[in-house]
């Protein structure tokens, strides 16, 4: 089992939709939670950071954490064709104070 | 804030070369650094983590005598390829963080083509 695991898609979603990008996580100590987008060819960029169970809202990006679940979620809203890309989930690992581990991404479409 | 520049963005160099490739953090003190191979299509890869002046941590598989990483500041981490071959040409990307529960930030990646 890996330690993140995503859908590696693609995620085909119509333009002005919601895009839902699921992530679980194995490490029930896990305490930090992270999502990044990567554009083709580009370096991750940061999106959102969660700490504590329940939503997190950022404009158009909502992050959703349930740790009895090891199970985090992005939402994007109001999906653009600007937000086709590779969304990375990653975790921090308890037990490595200076480690986190990434997922493998899931790949999403917006099609106009 | 949160800035990491990391250079070069490209090489393009002979085999047999050696390829040094600066990570900076520009704005904040990185207490670890970490390196990632990227190939195309291919997710990020960690290759190895480096603490301010204490020798790397190299993931299984990597070849800490020919990736030899320095990070001999807290805010400079270097990584050099030695004598590079055509199958070290990859997208090498570096990250900066200070503490664990805190996210890694991201320089824009250095694309390497050993020829």
């Amino acid at each position: 089992q890996k330690e993140v695991e995503q859908n590696s898609g693609p995620l085909s979603v119509p333009e002005g939709a919601i895009a839902s990008l699921n992530c679980t996580y194995s490490d029930r100590g896990s305490q930090s939670f992270f999502w990044y987008r990567q554009y083709s060819g580009k370096s991750p960029e940061l999106i959102m950071s969660i700490y504590s169970n329940g939503d997190k809202e950022d404009g158009r990006f909502t992050a959703q954490l349930n740790k009895a679940s090891q199970y985090v979620s992005l939402l994007i809203r109001d999906s653009q064709p600007s937000d086709s890309a590779t969304y990375l989930c990653a975790v921090n690992r308890y037990s490595s104070a200076s480690k986190i581990i990434f997922g493998s991404g899931t790949r999403l479409s917006i099609r106009p | 804030g949160a800035v990491v520049s990391q250079h070069p963005s490209w090489v393009i160099c002979k085999s047999g070369t050696s390829v040094k490739i600066e990570c900076r953090s520009l704005d904040f003190q990185a207490t670890t650094m970490f390196w990632y191979r990227q190939f195309p299509k291919q997710s990020l890869m960690l290759m190895a983590t480096s603490n301010e002046g204490s020798k790397a941590t190299y993931e299984q598989g990597v070849e800490k005598d020919k990736f030899l990483i320095n990070h001999a500041s807290l805010t400079l981490s270097t990584l050099t390829v030695t004598s590079a071959h055509p199958e070290d040409s990859s997208f090498y990307i570096c990250s900066a963080g200070t503490a664990s529960n805190q996210p890694q930030h991201f320089g824009d990646g250095t694309r390497l083509s050993i020829l």
